[in-house]
């Protein structure tokens, strides 16, 4: 079935750092990867995503690239502030289980002044 | 676009009543809706999937007895907890799929959640 791993957290930066959450995948055939942001308190809400190889998704300065090769999708931001600080999520939905979302474990990031 | 509404988003009740969820698309129209629970700091597991007009499918472990859902329109799902028990206790959240008529390109929107208290 699909699965997705994330790195583990919680990440902890300081303001204007760079931030790379790996996330790796296992789908059979062609998934469409997702990143989600859950703030505190709330729901979740798109960040990002790619429906095949090679797309890059990108909002508000996040960015991440779908990765075939290396069943990959890695969110980056080249420079975080204090209200990034939240819950990341990486998704894939496709594969053996066609519409539903499957997520991985979710990244806490925290950002310091 | 893309908003998803749900009501309401605190509830407390005494053990034994019954609760009910509404999950709303505002803005567009959802071939199915899903139903998650969210212990602190995990990650979202999905409890059901609910599709207009058809009933729903629960996950393995998920008493559809208990978690009663009903979807009457392309945008408004219901999630009702009957019977609640503090163990019901936790944040439940909806997600509604967009229909476009190409799979790869629909996309979950999510609500805000509701946190379910139970006394």
């Amino acid at each position: 079935g699909n699965s997705v791993t994330q790195m583990e957290g919680p990440v902890t930066l300081s303001e204007e750092a760079f931030l790379t959450i790996n996330c790796t995948y296992t789908a059979t055939g062609y998934p469409s990867l997702f990143w989600y942001v859950q703030y505190p308190g709330e729901g979740l809400q798109l960040l990002l995503k790619a429906t095949k190889a090679d797309d890059k998704g990108s909002n508000k300065g996040f960015e991440a690239t779908y990765r075939k090769e290396t069943t990959s999708f890695h969110l980056e931001k080249g420079s975080v502030q204090v209200s990034d600080s939240a819950v990341y999520f990486c998704a894939l939905t496709g594969g053996t289980s066609y519409g539903k979302l499957t997520f991985g474990q979710g990244t806490i990031l925290t950002v310091h002044p | 676009g893309a908003v998803v509404s749900q009501h309401p988003s605190w509830v407390i009740c005494k053990s034994g009543t019954s609760v009910k969820i509404e999950c709303r698309s505002l803005d567009f129209q959802a071939t199915t809706m899903f139903w998650y629970r969210q212990f602190p700091k995990q990650s979202l597991m999905l409890m059901a999937t609910s599709n207009e007009g058809s009933k729903a499918t629960y996950e393995q472990g998920v008493e559809k007895d208990k978690f009663l859902i009903n979807h009457a329109s392309l945008t408004l799902s219901t999630l009702t907890v009957t019977s609640a028990h503090p163990e019901d206790s936790s944040f439940y959240i909806c997600s509604a799929r967009e229909r476009t008529g190409v799979w790869k390109q629909e996309t979950q929107y999510f609500g805000p959640g509701t946190r379910l208290l139970v006394l």
